[in-house]
């Protein structure tokens, strides 16, 4: 069965810090990782992709994907209340190309 | 520029009754389409997918059932549904294997 998994949350950062979200996979041979947001009773909306080990910057975003480890991360600097959401990690299978997702980890920016 | 709409946006149904949600979309072809349901706090649990007009795959046995009648079009369908289809769904589509899924605004679906 080939999984993705994240902490589940919630994560509570003050408003102005760090917040790091953080993913690990199963399928060895995956070559796509995106991050998505998703406000409650909303949809999810893709924020990031990332295709090569290393890191890549998008604003206020950072992810970072290490193969190696079967790690990818998310980081959002300067972090606003509006950030405040569930993040959805998901990694295409190797073997069909879909998407397997992670469960999410609810993310909470405090004033 | 690509778009996904899907409706209707909330639907309060009775047990036994039946289900059709649509989604379309516009702006490109052959799109490869998604039906998913969220359970509440819970995570996305794909239904079925559709590579091309008329192939259906669905990844998890329920009365639920979905049809591709147009190249842009993607339903959804029950003939009878139970309260555990209550949910949050949620169609998608991308363009090619490599990249990411664009999601419709979701139906909220309540089974009473």
């Amino acid at each position: 069965q080939k999984e993705v998994e994240q902490n589940s949350g919630p994560l509570s950062v003050p408003e102005g810090a760090i917040a790091s979200l953080n993913c690990t996979y199963s399928d060895r041979g995956s070559q796509s990782f995106f991050w998505y947001r998703q406000y409650s009773g909303k949809s999810p909306e893709l924020i990031m992709s990332i295709y090569s080990n290393g890191d890549k910057e998008d604003g206020r975003f950072t992810a970072q994907l290490n193969k190696a480890s079967q790690y990818v991360s998310l980081l959002i600097r300067d972090s606003q209340p509006s950030d405040s959401a569930t993040y959805l990690c998901a990694v295409t299978s190797n073997s069909n190309y879909q998407l397997i997702w992670g469960a999410g980890t609810k993310l909470i920016i405090k004033p | 520029s690509q778009t996904i709409h899907q409706w209707p946006a909330t639907l309060v149904q009775p047990v036994g009754s039946p289900l059709s949600l649509e989604c379309t979309v516009e702006g490109t072809s052959n799109p490869n389409l998604y039906w998913y349901r969220q359970a509440a706090g819970r995570g996305l649990q794909l239904l079925f997918y559709s590579v091309g007009i008329g192939q259906i795959s669905s990844e998890v046995p329920q009365n639920l059932s979905a049809s591709r009648p147009q190249d842009r079009q993607f339903i959804l369908s029950s003939k009878k549904l139970l309260l555990s289809d209550s949910g949050f769904y949620l169609c998608a589509w991308k363009v090619s294997f490599n990249y990411g899924y664009t999601f419709g605004s979701g139906t909220r679906l309540t089974v009473v």
